[in-house]
């Protein structure tokens, strides 16, 4: 079946514009996250969505990043006011069932270019 | 907070040559430690899942081992194969969270 897709690939932006990136976890997960791999960096945590709970945004660099899950589905993460730090890879992920301990399967990611 | 560290950062070796890349973390409360293979542009693929119970787990060229008392682990690639170029990454799941902490991984390059 289809894996993770994330939309778009590549988003080059300008400093201080907003940006939606997007995920389609696989069919039927219920838990999503969203990394980021800035360059030089390992992955970094930044929010966690499980079912109908409240999602753990404690990974979230600033208040100009937020995240939302639609239908228990797509999610989209949007970055306001964006920065150059902001330049990374965002990797979106999801798990198959209730337990945080099966295999995490990745999109390709978004490359985000802040001029 | 969970440390990860991955030696070396970046490796070239012929094709054919056995190798092992390591790593290593701080905190040894853990669910488990998983090696992924990640290709440029693409995401991440799963090569490994070890338990914090298992010691080792093996698909194919691959072997896996876990010191979770030492807080080491390492990822044996048995005649290695220019398709095996990649970066590997080793995250570890503690027990007191459920996002995944990775190393900065290991940068393969096998020549032919």
């Amino acid at each position: 079946g289809a894996g993770v897709s994330q939309s778009p690939s590549n988003k080059v932006t300008e400093k201080g514009k907003d940006v939606e990136l997007r995920c389609d976890p696989i069919s039927g997960h219920t838990a999503l996250y969203w990394y980021r791999q800035s360059l030089g960096q390992g992955l970094e945590f930044l929010i966690y969505f499980q079912g109908n709970s409240a999602p753990d945004k404690s990974g979230l660099p600033s208040d100009r990043f937020s995240a939302e899950r639609t239908g228990g589905s797509v999610s989209t993460l949007t970055i306001q006011r964006t920065q150059q730090e902001d330049s990374a890879v965002y990797l979106c992920a999801s798990i198959p069932g209730l337990s945080s301990t099966d295999t995490q399967y990745f999109g390709p990611g978004t490359r985000l270019t802040v001029l | 907070k969970q440390e990860v560290t991955q030696i070396p950062a970046a490796l070239s070796v012929p094709e054919g040559e056995n190798l092992v890349l390591n790593c290593s973390f701080t905190d040894s409360a853990i669910y488990n430690l998983q090696w992924f293979r990640q290709d440029p542009g693409k995401g991440l693929t799963s090569l490994l899942l070890i338990q914090s119970s298992q010691r080792e787990q093996t698909s194919g060229r691959l072997n896996a081992s876990l010191d979770k008392s030492s807080g080491r682990s390492t990822l044996y690639i048995a005649a290695s194969q220019p398709g095996d170029s990649a970066t590997y990454l080793c995250a570890v799941l503690t027990n007191s969270g459920y996002a995944l902490n990775f190393g900065k991984g290991t940068s393969l390059l096998v020549t032919p």
